[in-house]
């Protein structure tokens, strides 16, 4: 039973376009989000993250989306570069301030194309 | 800084045999994390070190795991009786206290023939 999911296993996008990664979540006592990224032979790098309580948490050209109605997530590049290809994980977490194991998703492999 | 470091990057072993995997954490992190990717999946929690408590075990599949961390740094990974299902890449990270972040060491990729 996945509590995160990325059911969008592969995209393609153009160098400069706009990249949409979706995550979606069954466990409402998530209380916060991250997503990595992670290139061939490499562990995870830490991207950007958002707590339940905003909808919203930018960086650079990274930003994070929250709908918790929803349980939806989703992180948007913009704009895209071909140094961006990588997959990219959703993850999430309950521990409501405490530290504790992250619930990760299947990941989304994304492919930047010049 | 120096970020966290795993040993051996890369293990083939025997179905059978024992094997030890290490995980070197960023220095004055707290918390220690294994997880395993198998082909195709996401990371799958496996075992959580937090100071000096009792480590969150629930993610070990069977018996056969087990870990250590020694002096609230070092930590092995130990799998006994390898099994050809136990073939993954092994993922170790730390954060430091009352932090969500964990940031990855690159992995140990074991192979069971």
């Amino acid at each position: 039973d996945q509590q995160v999911k990325q059911n969008s296993p592969s995209l393609s996008v153009q160098e400069g376009r706009i990249s949409i990664l979706n995550c979606d979540y069954t466990n409402s006592m998530f209380d916060y989000f991250l997503w990595y990224k992670k290139y061939p032979a490499e562990g995870p790098t830490f991207l950007i993250s958002i707590s339940s309580i905003k909808d919203k948490n930018e960086d650079g050209r990274f930003t994070v989306f929250l709908n918790k109605s929803a349980k939806h997530l989703s992180l948007h590049i913009v704009p895209s570069q071909p140094g961006d290809s990588a997959v990219y994980f959703c993850a999430a977490s309950a521990r409501g301030g405490s530290q504790g194991n992250l619930i990760f998703g299947k990941g989304t492999k994304l492919s930047v194309k010049p | 800084g120096a970020g966290v470091s795993q040993s051996p990057s890369n293990k083939v072993t025997e179905k059978g045999k024992d094997v030890e995997l290490r995980c070197d954490p960023i220095s004055g992190h707290t918390a220690l994390y294994w997880y395993r990717q198998s082909l195709g999946q996401g990371l799958e929690f496996l075992i959580y070190f937090q100071g000096n408590s009792a480590p969150d075990k629930s993610g070990l599949p069977s018996d056969r795991f087990s870990a250590e961390r020694t002096g609230g740094s070092v930590s092995t990974l130990t799998i006994q009786r390898t099994q050809q299902e136990d073939s993954a890449v092994y993922l170790c990270a730390s954060s430091p206290f009352r932090t969500y972040e964990q940031y990855f060491g690159p992995g140990t990729r074991l192979t069971v023939t």
